[in-house]
């Protein structure tokens, strides 16, 4: 079965610095697709990046990026020019891009809370 | 377009009473999912369905039941409350095949008491 674990519960930053929260999975699929879902205190889950596997440029949105590491299953998140808006819970994700072997089943991890200090 | 809607927001039930949470997406998602999401942790799939009429249980299905009669809607089913199933439920679906992005729904708080 697939897992995924972030192991920072929380981390802090100051603002317009940069951070990177780490995300590691376990699967034995070659094709899947990786997320990062940012949750602010109003609760609603909000998608900031994704990867496909079988990519090997790593994503990057605006001041998001990620570190996608396929053959250590690391999969990592980097917040350039921190802002005050980028406090929240930060929830790694992972899907089988399969229908027939995973079911777009979504696993998550336990999240990391980032702080960012003015 | 409304995207994913949920009702209720809030809910403080007694222990041992039942209620219906109601999951409606208007955006012709094939798949649908409920995940529950405790103090602190991560979401953790409940039930989930690939379209109307199919279900399937998550990683933690025990007290809860769910229907998909129509497309839209995806209602999870609580019977007989206990105090465990304290904790945040979103609905969210997806568009299988076409893209890989989940909408979530903005979540209902639920205590039992």
């Amino acid at each position: 079965a697939q897992t995924v674990t972030q192991s920072q519960p929380e981390m802090s930053v100051q603002e317009a610095e940069t951070v990177t929260l780490s995300c590691t999975y376990d699967t034995s699929e070659s094709d899947y697709y990786l997320f990062w879902y940012k949750q602010p205190p109003s609760r609603q889950m909000i998608l900031v990046i994704r990867q496909e596997a079988y990519k090997q440029q790593n994503a990057t949105e605006n001041r998001f990026s990620v570190n996608f590491q396929k053959a250590a299953k690391s999969f990592s998140l980097k917040i350039s020019d921190s802002q005050l808006g980028d406090a929240a819970m930060y929830f790694c994700a992972y899907r089988s891009a399969s229908e027939r072997t995973g079911t777009y089943k979504y696993i998550f991890g336990t999240g990391t809370r980032l702080k960012v200090l003015a | 377009n409304a995207g994913v809607t949920q009702t209720p927001k809030f809910r403080i039930l007694k222990i041992g009473q039942s209620m219906t949470l109601q999951c409606t997406q208007d955006m012709n998602h094939n798949y649908m999912y409920w995940y529950r999401q405790d103090p602190g942790m991560g979401l953790k799939l409940i039930y989930y369905s690939v379209g109307a009429g199919i279900t399937d249980k998550g990683e933690v299905p025990n007290g809860y039941n769910v229907s998909r009669s129509t497309t839209e809607d995806f209602p999870l089913r609580l019977e007989l409350a206990a105090p465990s199933q304290t904790s945040v439920y979103f609905c969210a679906s997806l568009l299988a095949g076409f893209t890989d992005t989940q909408y979530f729904g903005p979540g209902t708080r639920l205590t039992v008491l």
